[in-house]
């Protein structure tokens, strides 16, 4: 299995605090992905990294921010948070470097976090 | 934009079944397709993957073929077990570009 750690596993919060969520992982892989998981939608991508400083928005990146100062972390941050934002996140990461097309993203086991 | 559409759940069957979880896809170009399974409790695992029209892919008995005339991905498995009890996405990605778009999921229950 690919050494992807996620933390916290669980987290139940307030409307309105702040929340960082991180992934930590041990592949030395490029790139890292935090998707969330919601009932009929599958997963949606949050926000991407392709190195160390580099991040790019996914299809819903509004209301998180996230950032990679070192290879092997990237962290989710939900500045404010707001009952919409209770779901299930995922890490992933690939190495796209490796040749060939249909390079596999491997996850984390998630974190699911709550907003009351 | 690139679009995933997978049959909808949830599906139970019994034991020794056959299985068809239908996947249909918009996207330009040759995209890579894949399956991912999602046990309770889990993150999601790669089940197999295809990259080029009529790559058959393949694990753990169960295939899918890459059939680009119809745009479709379907996941099957001749004798279903409770073990395969899960939840299944079918997504894609594009060489050079690699964020994935995925279905929205099929849970599959396996009845003894």
């Amino acid at each position: 299995d690919a050494g992807i750690t996620q933390s916290p596993r669980h987290k139940v919060t307030e409307t309105g605090t702040p929340v960082t969520l991180r992934c930590h992982q041990t592949e030395n892989h490029r790139y890292m992905y935090w998707y969330r998981q919601d009932p009929g939608h599958g997963l949606r991508l949050i926000h991407y990294s392709y190195g160390v400083k580099d991040t790019d928005k996914g299809e819903v990146s509004d209301g998180y921010s996230v950032s990679r100062s070192k290879t092997e972390d990237f962290l989710l941050t939900l500045e404010s948070a707001t009952s919409s934002q209770t779901s299930v996140y995922f890490c992933a990461i690939s190495d796209p470097t490796k040749q060939g097309a249909g390079q596999p993203q491997h996850f984390g086991d998630g974190t699911r976090l709550s907003i009351l | 934009g690139d679009s995933v559409t997978q049959m909808e759940g949830p599906v139970t069957l019994s034991e020794e079944a056959f299985l068809t979880i239908n996947c249909t896809y918009t996207a330009t170009g040759y995209p890579s397709l894949f399956w991912y399974v999602q046990y309770p409790g889990e993150g999601l695992q790669l089940l197999l993957k295809a990259t080029k029209a009529d790559d058959k892919g393949s694990n753990k008995g169960f295939e899918a073929t890459y059939r680009k005339e119809t745009t479709s991905f379907h996941l099957e498995k001749g004798s279903v077990q409770v073990s395969d009890s899960a939840v299944y996405f079918c997504a894609l990605s594009h060489f050079g570009n690699e964020k994935l778009t995925f279905g929205t999921g099929t849970r599959l229950t396996i009845i003894p």
